[in-house]
């Protein structure tokens, strides 16, 4: 039972764009819930996290969207540069049990054509 | 801050030797660690969870005799891949817990068995 879907598979956007990347969890004891960008070849790297007190954050170009109700997440870059194209994996914890254990979603691979 | 390393990036064996893989958190203490194993284009797989000082916690179908994980201090997991075979060719990665739910990964390490 994959308990984070994540959605598109596959993004194209072209440079300037707005990239929208979603989640959906199913687990309501779920409390964190965090974006990774992995380049090839390399470890993932956090690039924003939310937590279900507040509807959104913004850090810079990246802003997290969360609907607690909808059970839903959703990452947008702004202004999307080449240097974005990138594996986006977004995931979510609950806080306590389990060692804190991430859930990621499959991934989406994102091309950011110049 | 909030840097994780791995040691080697890269390995290449042939089939029945042992690897070892380190995980070090460089700047931040970790009572817990995390081991990911990656396939190509795929999402990340947990593997097992470690904790200082206690056995570590392997998720359903990882056999934990043939991936050893020690937890000896705050700043180092490692991961040994016993008696390797070409089917544990893989990306694996290696993660460190820092404050409440929020994961650090390190760079990975590229395992290849002949």
């Amino acid at each position: 039972q994959q308990q984070v879907k994540q959605s598109p598979q596959s993004l194209i956007v072209q440079k300037g764009g707005i990239s929208i990347i979603n989640c959906a969890y199913e687990n309501t004891a779920f409390d964190y819930f965090p974006w990774y960008q992995q380049f090839p070849g390399k470890g993932p790297a956090l690039l924003i996290a939310i937590r279900p007190d507040v509807s959104e954050k913004k850090e810079g170009r990246f802003t997290i969207s969360f609907n607690k109700s909808a059970k839903q997440f959703s990452l947008h870059i702004m202004d999307s540069q080449p240097g974005d194209s990138a594996t986006y994996f977004c995931a979510a914890s609950k806080s306590g049990g389990s060692n804190y254990k991430l859930t990621f979603g499959k991934g989406t691979l994102l091309t950011v054509n110049p | 801050g909030a840097v994780v390393s791995q040691h080697p990036s890269r390995v290449i064996c042939k089939s029945g030797t042992s690897v070892k893989i380190e995980c070090r958190s460089l700047d931040f203490q970790a009572t817990t660690m995390f081991w990911y194993r990656q396939f190509p284009k795929q999402s990340l797989m947990l593997m097992a969870t470690s904790n200082e000082g206690s056995k570590a916690t392997y998720e359903q179908g990882v056999e934990k005799d043939k991936f050893l994980i020690n937890h000896a201090s705050l700043t180092l997991s490692t991961l040994t891949v016993t008696s390797a075979h070409p089917e544990d060719s893989s990306f694996y990665i290696c993660s460190a817990r820092g404050g409440r739910n929020t994961q650090y990964f390190g760079p990975g390490t590229r395992l290849t068995v002949l």
